[in-house]
């Protein structure tokens, strides 16, 4: 079974929509992340957490919001879904320890908004 | 701020050696990364590097650092058809443990 799960795999909705994407983890990691992914862009980090009370903006985090239900779960909305945020999204996780920080990726989700 | 920049594509031959390189801009990261892409699927850590050594190897796999020019490669011997992926080199920030990562170097093996 895979250790980072994201659900849905691929999303088409309208402009306006409210989107949510979820993310479970079976790792036990207290660090979760969201990243979009844009061709040629590489990643770019959307929100965080390091623990279930704690959330922090990343780099583009207009237009989405988070929730960390639990430490397993870490979930991305699109309040009002445009069509820039068309785009690849990935959640990620990780553990305090090892120092060197290593990243584990769930599949992606595919969302198109049209 | 940080950039991470890398080429876009790098195609090569079966068995010969492929080469992706990496610039970047924040001078206190303390390990640098290459991530492997394969399609439909997410990344997976392919190796890293403490900054303060200037080269690892594992395998197949050479990384060569320089701190001085900023300027990170791969090297992938003998590479195979099962290595075409997309290739992300990334930094981590001191501050927080944050990934910068470049925009990804897509490598093609020809057959």
């Amino acid at each position: 079974d895979a250790d980072v799960t994201q659900t849905p795999r691929n999303r088409i909705t309208k402009t306006g929509k409210r989107i949510m994407l979820e993310c479970s983890q079976t790792k036990g990691h207290d660090r979760m992340y969201w990243y979009r992914q844009d061709p040629g862009l590489g990643l770019r980090l959307i929100y965080y957490s390091f623990d279930v009370k704690d959330i922090n903006k990343g780099e583009i985090s207009d237009g989405y919001s988070v929730s960390r239900q639990a430490q397993a779960k870490f979930s991305l909305s699109l309040e009002s879904a445009i069509p820039n945020q068309t785009a690849l999204y990935f959640c990620a996780t990780s553990d305090a320890r090892p120092s060197y920080n290593e990243q584990f990726f769930g599949p992606g989700t595919r969302l198109t908004v049209l | 701020g940080e950039d991470v920049e890398q080429s876009l594509f790098l195609s090569v031959r079966e068995g010969d050696s492929s080469v992706i390189n990496c610039t970047y801009t924040d001078s206190s990261s303390t390990y640098l990364y290459w991530y492997k892409q394969e399609p439909g699927a997410g990344l997976q850590l392919l190796t890293y590097i403490f900054s303060n050594m200037d080269m690892k190897q594992d395998q197949r796999l050479t990384v060569l650092l320089n701190k001085k020019d900023k300027h990170l490669s791969l090297r992938i011997a003998d590479t195979q058809t099962g290595d075409s992926a997309i290739y992300f080199c990334a930094e981590n920030n001191n501050a927080g443990n944050m990934l910068t990562f470049g925009g990804g170097t897509r490598l093609m093996v020809k057959p």
